[in-house]
């Protein structure tokens, strides 16, 4: 079945450390991949995505590559900071319209960031 | 503009007992989505609604159920309470039913606790 698999967290870094999440997906069809973030005590925000292979998102210093080769969507930021601190979500989403209309989600990586 | 709203925000019912969610999508908006967050994990798809039928239905018990309204508001509910049910409940929003090239907006959540 349809599946996301992010690395396992919590992952802590210094401030201005590299970032890297990495996400990988199994999926049948053309998916669209997505990052979300989720503050505490909040809902999820779409950090980025990406519709099709070999497209980037990018968004707040934030990038991932839509590799189709390595069915991966790695999250990658060059200098964290300590508002970065949050719980973050790889998650794809089928494009057919005679499927459900739903987001599959990893089970999330809470990220500490050290001031 | 506002966002997803959802009510209430925390909530603390007992085993066996009913529970209403409410979802309000943003202005224009006419599928709503449903999803289950336990601690810890990432979000799971519940259900979807579009133009007040329902198009997708994920992997939970008949306990669960929804409905849309003309406003596009939304209503989930949960009968017969398990402590298991205990969640943050998250609605979502999209324009149309575009499966991949819309973004879905979430709410904050509605945090259920069962005891």
């Amino acid at each position: 079945g349809d599946s996301v698999t992010q690395m396992e967290g919590p992952v802590t870094l210094s401030e201005e450390a590299f970032l890297t999440i990495n996400c990988t997906y199994t999926a049948t069809g053309y998916p669209s991949l997505f990052w979300y973030v989720q503050y505490p005590g909040e809902g999820l925000q779409l950090l980025l995505k990406a519709t099709k292979a070999d497209d980037k998102g990018s968004n707040k210093g934030f990038e991932a590559t839509y590799r189709k080769e390595t069915t991966s969507f790695h999250l990658e930021k060059g200098s964290v900071q300590v508002s970065d601190s949050a719980v973050y979500f790889c998650a794809l989403r089928l494009v057919a319209m005679n499927r459900d209309d739903k987001i599959i989600f990893g089970k999330g990586t809470r990220l500490h960031i050290l001031p | 503009d506002a966002g997803v709203t959802q009510s209430p925000t925390h909530l603390i019912k007992t085993r066996g007992q009913q529970v209403t969610l409410r979802c309000s999508p943003i202005s224009g908006h006419k599928s709503v989505s449903w999803y289950q967050q336990v601690l810890g994990q990432g979000p799971q798809f519940i259900f979807q609604y579009y133009e007040k039928e329902e198009r997708g239905r994920g992997n939970f018990p008949d306990r669960f159920s929804a409905r849309q309204f003309p406003n596009y508001s939304s209503e989930l509910n949960v009968n017969a309470l398990l402590l298991g049910d205990s969640a943050l409940y998250l609605c979502a929003s999209s324009l149309t039913r575009l499966a991949g090239y819309e973004t879905q907006y979430f709410g904050p959540g509605t945090r259920l606790l069962v005891l």
